[in-house]
């Protein structure tokens, strides 16, 4: 009930291609959803979050879309660049829109992108 | 303005000894949360402090311990380290209050056991 599932696991895009990883969730009371950035060596970096009574979300060329019914979220990004080459892990929580408190984030078992030139 | 600044960045130990992370959170910040990020995985949640308690925990034992000083930062401390224990130890901070506060990390602290 507390699981992200997250896949694939990798993915190779060609250059100005659609990166797409798509994350499950089972638990209804998860009510952030946000997407982090991971480069070797550095922490993750938040990419772009959605609440659940949104269905898509955009900021620059990283799109969330969110299906509430299904349980399912999945990052899009386009016009994937290889400077985009890095480990993309979504993740969960829950009761943050009473707390404002994201602390406890369940996350996926990450995505390692490869943007080939 | 500084981010989440995390010491030591690298630390390798024995077996059975005890080792203290340190973490300063990002200015502004009120709340750390610690997480355990084995290599090729997903960061798990230890535990999260704010105004100097305890708030949340996640599923490790008790050798997984903390603390937050006034000043916001915080220490993890392992007791009788286990080979499993390897692994990148993230720190985390944000703001408990009003609206949603995204997590801030730091870039770790790599503890190696032998």
């Amino acid at each position: 009930q507390q699981q992200v599932k997250q896949s694939p696991q990798s993915l190779i895009v060609q250059k100005g291609g659609i990166s797409i990883i798509n994350c499950a969730y089972e638990n209804t009371a998860f009510d952030y959803f946000p997407w982090y950035q991971q480069f070797p060596g550095k922490g993750p970096a938040l990419l772009i979050a959605i609440r659940p009574d949104v269905s898509e979300k955009k900021e620059g060329r990283f799109t969330i879309s969110f299906n509430k019914s299904a349980k399912q979220f999945s990052l899009h990004i386009m016009d994937s660049q290889p400077g985009d080459s890095a480990t993309y892990f979504c993740a969960a929580s829950m009761g943050v829109w009473g707390s404002g408190n994201t602390g406890k984030l369940i996350f996926g078992q990450g995505t390692t992108l490869q943007v080939k030139p | 303005d500084a981010g989440v600044t995390q010491s030591p960045t690298h630390l390798i130990k024995t077996r059975g000894q005890q080792v203290t992370l340190r973490c300063s959170p990002k200015s502004g910040h009120d709340t750390v949360s610690w997480y355990q990020q084995a290599l090729g995985q997903g960061p798990q949640f230890i535990f999260q402090y704010y105004e100097e308690e305890e708030r949340q925990r996640g599923n490790f034992p008790d050798r997984f311990s903390g603390h937050q000083f006034p000043n916001y930062s915080s220490e993890l401390n392992v007791n009788a380290l286990l080979l499993g224990d390897s692994a990148l130890y993230l720190c985390a901070s944000s703001v408990t209050g009003g609206a949603e506060s995204p997590l801030h990390f730091g870039n770790g602290t790599r503890l190696t056991v032998t």
